[in-house]
């Protein structure tokens, strides 16, 4: 089965600092692979995808994420950090053979502390 | 916001009962998911629909039901509450985008409170 882990529960960086959130992977086939952001009281919003090509994706709000096969890895980055970035982090993987379906990870917690 | 709308925000009821969750997909979207998020479970798929019809199941209740219509907008349908079915129920559409595949995107979701 597709699956991801997120390692951490919770991330706190100062402003203007950069922000890593880790993913990894375990994927039969090609990963497809997504990030979402959900702010407190809100739905999930789409940050960025990998589908194939680039191993360095963009995506809303100045954040990119880093495709490494060989680490089976998938972080999101954020250069600078602004305290509008605190919120909840997934990172999700789509299922091929159950219709697309994503299977998410747990969350990270991100804290940015002014 | 994502285009994908989602009523009622809010629902508090009482175990044993029933309520129907409704959802309206981005205009062109075939597709509609359901997900349910808790803090014991995360978030967890629960079914499909495709164009009316039902694509895949996940993590579904037999107490939990849904269905697509015509117009593509899907209702959930919870029945027999428990206390565990509080949670917050996201419905997610898509459609495949020509040489990016498909991406997901959400509605604000439902929390339900069973007391």
């Amino acid at each position: 089965a597709q699956s991801v882990a997120q390692p951490e529960d919770q991330v706190n960086v100062a402003e203007g600092n950069p922000l890593t959130v880790k993913c990894t992977y375990s994927v039969s086939g090609n990963p497809y692979l997504f990030w979402y952001v959900q702010y407190p009281n809100r739905g999930l919003q789409f940050l960025l995808k990998y589908i194939t090509g680039d191993n360095l994706v963009k995506g809303s709000y100045g954040f990119e994420a880093e495709f490494n096969k060989s680490q089976t890895s998938f972080h999101l980055k954020k250069p600078s950090a602004l305290v509008s970035d605190s919120a909840l982090y997934f990172c999700a993987v789509r299922d091929p053979y159950g219709n697309n379906r994503l299977a998410f990870g747990k969350g990270n917690q991100v804290v940015v502390i002014p | 916001d994502s285009g994908v709308t989602q009523t009622p925000k809010h629902l508090i009821t009482a175990t044993g009962q029933r309520v129907t969750l409704r959802c309206s997909p981005r205009s062109g979207d075939l597709s509609v998911y359901w997900y349910q998020q808790s803090l014991d479970q995360g978030l967890q798929f629960l079914i499909q629909y495709y164009n009316g019809e039902e694509r895949a199941k996940g993590n579904i209740l037999e107490r939990f039901s849904a269905q697509q219509f015509p117009d593509l907008h899907s209702e959930l349908n919870l029945s027999s509450l428990e206390l565990g079915d509080s949670a917050l129920y996201f419905c997610a559409s898509s459609t495949r985008e020509q040489g990016k595949g498909e991406t997901q995107y959400f509605g604000p979701g439902t929390r339900l409170l069973v007391l």
